[in-house]
């Protein structure tokens, strides 16, 4: 069965530093996203991606993020200079088709800031 | 503004009982409603969805009850078992939108 897959799974980071969580989508997946949640918070929308650019992104999603499908296979989120807030799980999801079908999830990024 | 609504925040069901979840929307563009299921260190996974043509969806022991005039709509586990301890979090989104709107999440506990 096809899948979502995230790395690395746990990160810790000093606050100020730059992190990088990858994602490798399903493969005839179209549309790309992030959500973060915070522990025993909801999940909350971080940004959309097709067609190699940001479609929609939440007022999370601010100068500090960036996001890239470098090699159309991964998708990353960048964190520029991280700060304790950003402690959460990262869950990056894809879609065949963008409204009215399954997103699927990956298992998720841990990312500490200390 | 919260755009689902998501009660209650924990629920403990006895096992072989029913266990009822809640969720109210606000947009009425919104016209697809999953419900994800999320296990402790994994991530959610779709578990039952429906489109609002339909008052009712059934899959199994998990039907999701649909009220397009009230803008509700709700997950009922039958006969739920421990197996079922998770947290479930209903969603919404529409045909041309860009993200799913989720619910605030409920850990469910079903007692053996």
């Amino acid at each position: 069965e096809p899948e979502v897959t995230q790395t690395p799974s746990h990160q810790v980071t000093q606050m100020g530093q730059e992190v990088i969580l990858r994602c490798v989508p399903i493969s005839n997946h179209l549309y790309f996203y992030w959500y973060r949640q915070i522990l025993g918070q909801k999940v909350e929308f971080l940004v959309s991606f097709y067609n190699n650019e940001i479609s929609e992104k939440s007022e999370i999603f601010d100068d500090q993020f960036s996001v890239e499908r470098p090699d159309g296979s991964n998708f990353t989120l960048k964190i520029r200079s991280t700060k304790l807030e950003d402690s959460a799980m990262y869950f990056c999801a894809s879609h065949v088709d963008r409204g009215l079908t399954e997103a699927f999830f990956g298992q998720g990024t841990r990312l500490t800031v200390v | 503004q919260q755009q689902v609504k998501q009660s209650p925040q924990s629920l403990i069901v006895q096992k072989g009982g029913i266990s009822i979840i809640n969720c109210a929307y606000e947009n009425t563009a919104f016209d697809y409603f999953p419900w994800y299921q999320q296990f402790p260190g994994k991530g959610p996974a779709l578990l039952i969805a429906i489109r609002p043509d339909v008052s009712e969806k059934k899959e199994g022991r998990f039907t999701i009850s649909f009220n397009k005039s009230a803008k509700q709509f709700s997950l009922h586990i039958m006969d739920s078992q421990p197996g079922d301890s998770a947290t479930y979090f209903c969603a919404a989104s529409s045909l041309f939108g860009n993200q799913f709107y989720f619910g605030t999440g409920t850990s469910l506990t079903v007692i053996p």
